[in-house]
């Protein structure tokens, strides 16, 4: 069957840096998404890997092990507004998103 | 560019009366549109694929009676929960997708919150 598993909860310090995991089982593989998503609202696109390595944009990075179906959020410089959940998704051989549950991110300052 | 519009944000409506939902492209055609469903503390469950001009693909378990989805238009997708329940109360989301991008990326609507007393 196909499956996303990641943490349910993390909590980690404001201005310090968190990491964000998700296994994935696919039938069949075209990319892994990460999406934002606050509490009442619908999510937002943060990043996506198809290829092995790691991906960074600002604060954010993303990293990829197709071997190992296994990927990664990293957040730096944690600011407040980073509590939310963060969702991993793994896209299969139709082209659909698998979902996770969902990583519920809580900082403290 | 690739917003996505839902009406109404929210709605209330009494046991047995029938919702509408609309989803829009604003500046993009949308090839394919996707439904999603929310509970609290629980992850996107997807309930139905629809693409533009056929008949959607229900997930498993999702009553396609219950659930009416029609996709008239590349910029238009309405999702029908017809004789609403309390159990059916939830966040519902729509996605869509332009053809364009190399890898498929949904663009979220902003969700529309459902509440059957």
């Amino acid at each position: 069957g196909q499956n996303i598993d990641q943490p349910t909860e993390m909590t980690a310090t404001e201005g310090a840096i968190v990491q964000i995991n998700c296994t994935y089982q696919t039938s069949g593989f075209n990319g892994l998404f990460w999406y934002q998503q606050h509490a009442g609202e619908a999510p937002t696109f943060l990043s996506y890997n198809v290829l092995d390595g790691l991906e960074e944009k600002g604060r954010f990075s993303s990293f990829l092990s197709r071997s190992k179906g296994y990927s990664y959020l990293l957040l730096k410089e944690l600011q407040m507004k980073d509590s939310a959940s963060y969702l991993c998704a793994a896209m299969d051989s139709n082209y659909q998103l698998i979902w996770g549950a969902g990583t519920k991110l809580i900082i403290k300052p | 560019g690739a917003v996505v519009s839902q009406h109404p944000s929210w709605v209330i409506c009494k046991s047995g009366t029938s919702v509408k939902i609309e989803c829009r492209s604003l500046d993009f055609q949308a090839t394919t549109m996707f439904w999603y469903r929310q509970f609290p503390k629980q992850s996107l469950m997807l309930m139905a694929t629809s693409n533009e001009g056929s008949k959607a693909t229900y997930e498993q378990g999702v009553e396609k009676d219950k659930f009416l989805i029609n996709h008239a238009s590349l910029t238009l997708s309405t999702l029908t929960v017809t004789s609403a329940h309390p159990e059916d109360s939830s966040f519902y989301i729509c996605s869509a997708t332009s053809g364009e991008s190399s890898y498929n990326e949904q663009f979220f609507g902003p969700g529309t919150r459902l509440t059957v007393l």
